[in-house]
Protein backbone atom coordinates (compact mmCIF):
# COMPACT_ATOMS: atom_id res chain seq x y z
CA UNK A 1 0.00 0.00 0.00
CA UNK A 2 0.84 3.48 -0.19
CA UNK A 3 2.46 5.18 3.16
CA UNK A 4 3.38 8.92 4.25
CA UNK A 5 4.99 9.14 7.70
CA UNK A 6 5.41 12.07 9.54
CA UNK A 7 5.94 12.46 13.16
CA UNK A 8 2.87 13.54 15.14
CA UNK A 9 3.81 16.51 16.98
CA UNK A 10 7.40 18.32 17.29
CA UNK A 11 7.77 21.62 20.19
CA UNK A 12 10.24 24.66 19.03
CA UNK A 13 11.48 27.16 20.60
CA UNK A 14 10.49 31.07 19.12
CA UNK A 15 14.06 31.80 17.17
CA UNK A 16 15.52 28.52 16.51
CA UNK A 17 15.35 26.27 13.56
CA UNK A 18 13.14 23.03 12.88
CA UNK A 19 13.27 20.23 10.58
CA UNK A 20 9.78 18.82 9.75
CA UNK A 21 10.57 14.63 7.79
CA UNK A 22 8.58 13.44 6.05
CA UNK A 23 9.27 9.38 4.22
CA UNK A 24 7.15 8.00 1.29
CA UNK A 25 6.22 5.00 -0.21
CA UNK A 26 4.16 4.93 -3.05
CA UNK A 27 3.44 3.74 -6.19
CA UNK A 28 5.56 6.19 -8.27
CA UNK A 29 5.93 9.35 -7.59
CA UNK A 30 5.43 12.87 -9.55
CA UNK A 31 6.09 15.81 -7.02
CA UNK A 32 5.72 16.17 -3.25
CA UNK A 33 4.26 19.26 -1.82
CA UNK A 34 4.31 20.82 1.71
CA UNK A 35 1.41 22.69 3.25
CA UNK A 36 0.49 24.48 6.37
CA UNK A 37 -2.73 24.07 8.12
CA UNK A 38 -3.29 26.52 11.28
CA UNK A 39 -6.34 25.25 13.75
CA UNK A 40 -9.74 24.68 12.27
CA UNK A 41 -8.75 26.51 9.07
CA UNK A 42 -7.59 25.78 5.27
CA UNK A 43 -4.41 24.01 4.38
CA UNK A 44 -2.20 26.92 2.35
CA UNK A 45 0.25 25.73 0.13
CA UNK A 46 4.24 26.15 0.81
CA UNK A 47 5.98 24.21 -1.37
CA UNK A 48 6.23 21.77 -4.58
CA UNK A 49 9.42 19.54 -4.92
CA UNK A 50 9.94 17.40 -7.98
CA UNK A 51 13.40 16.95 -8.20
CA UNK A 52 16.19 16.14 -6.00
CA UNK A 53 17.45 18.85 -3.96
CA UNK A 54 16.77 21.79 -1.85
CA UNK A 55 14.17 24.90 -2.64
CA UNK A 56 14.24 27.87 -0.09
CA UNK A 57 11.83 30.51 -0.44
CA UNK A 58 12.10 32.68 2.48
CA UNK A 59 12.22 31.96 6.26
CA UNK A 60 11.32 27.80 5.07
CA UNK A 61 13.06 25.31 2.51
CA UNK A 62 12.26 22.11 1.30
CA UNK A 63 14.29 19.30 0.50
CA UNK A 64 14.32 16.34 -1.77
CA UNK A 65 15.71 12.88 -1.85
CA UNK A 66 13.92 10.61 -4.40
CA UNK A 67 16.19 7.88 -4.24
CA UNK A 68 15.68 7.59 0.54
CA UNK A 69 11.85 8.42 -0.16
CA UNK A 70 12.61 11.41 2.17
CA UNK A 71 11.40 15.12 2.02
CA UNK A 72 12.07 17.35 5.23
CA UNK A 73 10.42 20.89 5.45
CA UNK A 74 13.14 23.28 7.24
CA UNK A 75 11.70 25.96 9.30
CA UNK A 76 14.31 29.06 10.15
CA UNK A 77 13.96 32.07 12.91
CA UNK A 78 10.50 30.46 14.35
CA UNK A 79 7.65 32.76 15.02
CA UNK A 80 4.94 32.30 17.40
CA UNK A 81 2.60 32.53 14.30
CA UNK A 82 4.20 29.44 12.43
CA UNK A 83 2.24 27.02 15.34
CA UNK A 84 0.48 25.03 13.03
CA UNK A 85 0.08 21.33 11.28
CA UNK A 86 2.53 20.98 8.35
CA UNK A 87 1.08 18.45 5.77
CA UNK A 88 3.35 16.45 3.12
CA UNK A 89 1.28 14.68 0.09
CA UNK A 90 3.04 12.99 -2.57
CA UNK A 91 1.12 12.92 -6.15
CA UNK A 92 1.90 9.33 -7.21
CA UNK A 93 2.42 7.65 -10.47
CA UNK A 94 -1.20 8.11 -11.75
CA UNK A 95 -1.43 11.54 -10.48
CA UNK A 96 -2.93 11.03 -7.40
CA UNK A 97 -2.23 13.01 -3.88
CA UNK A 98 -1.46 10.90 -1.38
CA UNK A 99 -1.78 12.95 2.30
CA UNK A 100 0.27 12.06 5.53
CA UNK A 101 -1.56 12.34 8.54
CA UNK A 102 0.61 16.21 9.61
CA UNK A 103 3.19 16.93 12.16
CA UNK A 104 1.43 19.76 14.58
CA UNK A 105 4.62 22.05 15.47
CA UNK A 106 4.32 23.79 19.00
CA UNK A 107 6.12 27.02 18.97
CA UNK A 108 7.32 27.95 22.71
CA UNK A 109 8.60 31.43 23.83
CA UNK B 1 -10.92 38.74 -4.54
CA UNK B 2 -10.76 35.14 -5.83
CA UNK B 3 -10.59 32.40 -4.12
CA UNK B 4 -12.82 29.27 -3.13
CA UNK B 5 -16.04 30.16 -0.86
CA UNK B 6 -17.66 27.08 1.55
CA UNK B 7 -20.81 27.47 3.55
CA UNK B 8 -21.51 26.69 6.45
CA UNK B 9 -19.11 27.27 8.29
CA UNK B 10 -20.73 25.16 11.03
CA UNK B 11 -23.74 22.71 10.43
CA UNK B 12 -25.59 20.53 13.16
CA UNK B 13 -27.47 17.68 11.72
CA UNK B 14 -29.34 14.78 13.35
CA UNK B 15 -28.93 11.46 12.65
CA UNK B 16 -31.33 10.19 9.38
CA UNK B 17 -30.85 13.89 7.69
CA UNK B 18 -29.46 14.85 4.88
CA UNK B 19 -27.26 17.48 4.37
CA UNK B 20 -25.31 19.73 1.50
CA UNK B 21 -22.59 21.62 1.82
CA UNK B 22 -22.20 24.31 -0.55
CA UNK B 23 -18.65 25.36 -2.18
CA UNK B 24 -18.20 27.97 -4.58
CA UNK B 25 -14.50 29.18 -6.62
CA UNK B 26 -13.93 31.90 -8.75
CA UNK B 27 -10.56 31.20 -10.17
CA UNK B 28 -11.72 30.01 -13.08
CA UNK B 29 -10.30 26.54 -12.37
CA UNK B 30 -11.42 23.41 -14.07
CA UNK B 31 -10.80 20.86 -11.43
CA UNK B 32 -12.31 20.53 -7.95
CA UNK B 33 -11.64 18.15 -4.79
CA UNK B 34 -13.99 17.33 -1.98
CA UNK B 35 -11.88 16.01 1.28
CA UNK B 36 -12.14 14.87 4.26
CA UNK B 37 -10.55 15.63 7.79
CA UNK B 38 -10.28 13.56 10.50
CA UNK B 39 -7.85 14.23 13.65
CA UNK B 40 -4.88 12.06 13.46
CA UNK B 41 -5.66 11.15 9.61
CA UNK B 42 -4.52 12.36 6.28
CA UNK B 43 -6.93 14.10 4.02
CA UNK B 44 -8.94 11.65 2.33
CA UNK B 45 -10.31 12.20 -0.91
CA UNK B 46 -14.28 11.93 -1.16
CA UNK B 47 -15.09 12.85 -5.06
CA UNK B 48 -13.81 15.03 -7.57
CA UNK B 49 -14.24 16.80 -10.87
CA UNK B 50 -12.20 17.54 -13.50
CA UNK B 51 -14.59 18.99 -16.12
CA UNK B 52 -18.10 20.46 -15.96
CA UNK B 53 -20.80 17.54 -15.73
CA UNK B 54 -18.35 15.15 -14.89
CA UNK B 55 -16.92 13.64 -11.33
CA UNK B 56 -15.32 10.81 -10.24
CA UNK B 57 -15.46 8.66 -6.56
CA UNK B 58 -12.83 9.15 -4.23
CA UNK B 59 -11.16 6.40 -1.97
CA UNK B 60 -14.11 7.09 0.97
CA UNK B 61 -17.51 8.29 -1.53
CA UNK B 62 -19.47 6.26 -0.35
CA UNK B 63 -22.88 7.87 1.78
CA UNK B 64 -21.56 10.92 0.03
CA UNK B 65 -23.30 12.60 -3.38
CA UNK B 66 -21.78 15.82 -6.04
CA UNK B 67 -22.81 17.66 -8.76
CA UNK B 68 -20.87 19.90 -11.01
CA UNK B 69 -23.59 21.72 -13.35
CA UNK B 70 -21.38 24.60 -13.28
CA UNK B 71 -18.16 25.38 -13.71
CA UNK B 72 -17.91 27.21 -10.59
CA UNK B 73 -20.04 25.01 -8.16
CA UNK B 74 -19.12 21.71 -6.71
CA UNK B 75 -21.56 21.11 -3.77
CA UNK B 76 -21.50 18.06 -1.71
CA UNK B 77 -24.61 16.06 -0.19
CA UNK B 78 -23.77 14.40 2.77
CA UNK B 79 -26.71 11.40 3.00
CA UNK B 80 -28.15 9.22 6.00
CA UNK B 81 -26.12 6.14 4.64
CA UNK B 82 -22.53 8.03 5.67
CA UNK B 83 -22.30 5.84 9.26
CA UNK B 84 -19.85 8.33 10.45
CA UNK B 85 -19.99 11.82 8.85
CA UNK B 86 -18.82 14.10 11.95
CA UNK B 87 -15.60 15.82 10.69
CA UNK B 88 -13.89 18.46 8.94
CA UNK B 89 -14.97 19.02 4.98
CA UNK B 90 -12.18 20.61 2.98
CA UNK B 91 -13.03 22.13 -0.76
CA UNK B 92 -10.39 22.35 -3.43
CA UNK B 93 -9.62 23.04 -6.50
CA UNK B 94 -6.58 23.52 -9.00
CA UNK B 95 -5.98 24.33 -12.42
CA UNK B 96 -5.59 21.20 -14.04
CA UNK B 97 -7.56 18.82 -15.80
CA UNK B 98 -5.51 15.41 -16.16
CA UNK B 99 -4.77 15.22 -12.11
CA UNK B 100 -2.31 16.83 -9.56
CA UNK B 101 -0.38 19.29 -11.79
CA UNK B 102 0.01 22.34 -9.28
CA UNK B 103 -1.19 23.61 -5.80
CA UNK B 104 -4.48 22.88 -4.56
CA UNK B 105 -6.54 26.00 -3.33
CA UNK B 106 -8.59 25.61 -0.43
CA UNK B 107 -12.03 26.55 1.29
CA UNK B 108 -12.17 27.73 4.50
CA UNK B 109 -13.96 24.79 5.66
CA UNK B 110 -17.11 23.52 7.43
CA UNK B 111 -17.50 21.53 10.04
CA UNK B 112 -20.45 18.98 9.88
CA UNK B 113 -21.74 17.58 13.65
CA UNK B 114 -23.78 14.95 13.96
CA UNK B 115 -25.96 14.99 17.21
Amino acid sequence: GQNIDQPTEMTATEGAIVQINCTYQTSGFNGLFWYQQHAGEAPTFLSYNVLDGLEEKGRFSSFLSRSKGYSYLLLKELQMKDSASYLCAVVDSNYQLIWGAGTKLIIKP
Amino acid sequence: DGGITQSPKYLFRKEGQNVTLSCEQNLNHDAMYWYRQDPGQGLRLIYYSQIVNDFQKGDIAEGYSVSREKKESFPLTVTSAQKNPTAFYLCASSPGTSGYTGELFFGEGSRLTVL
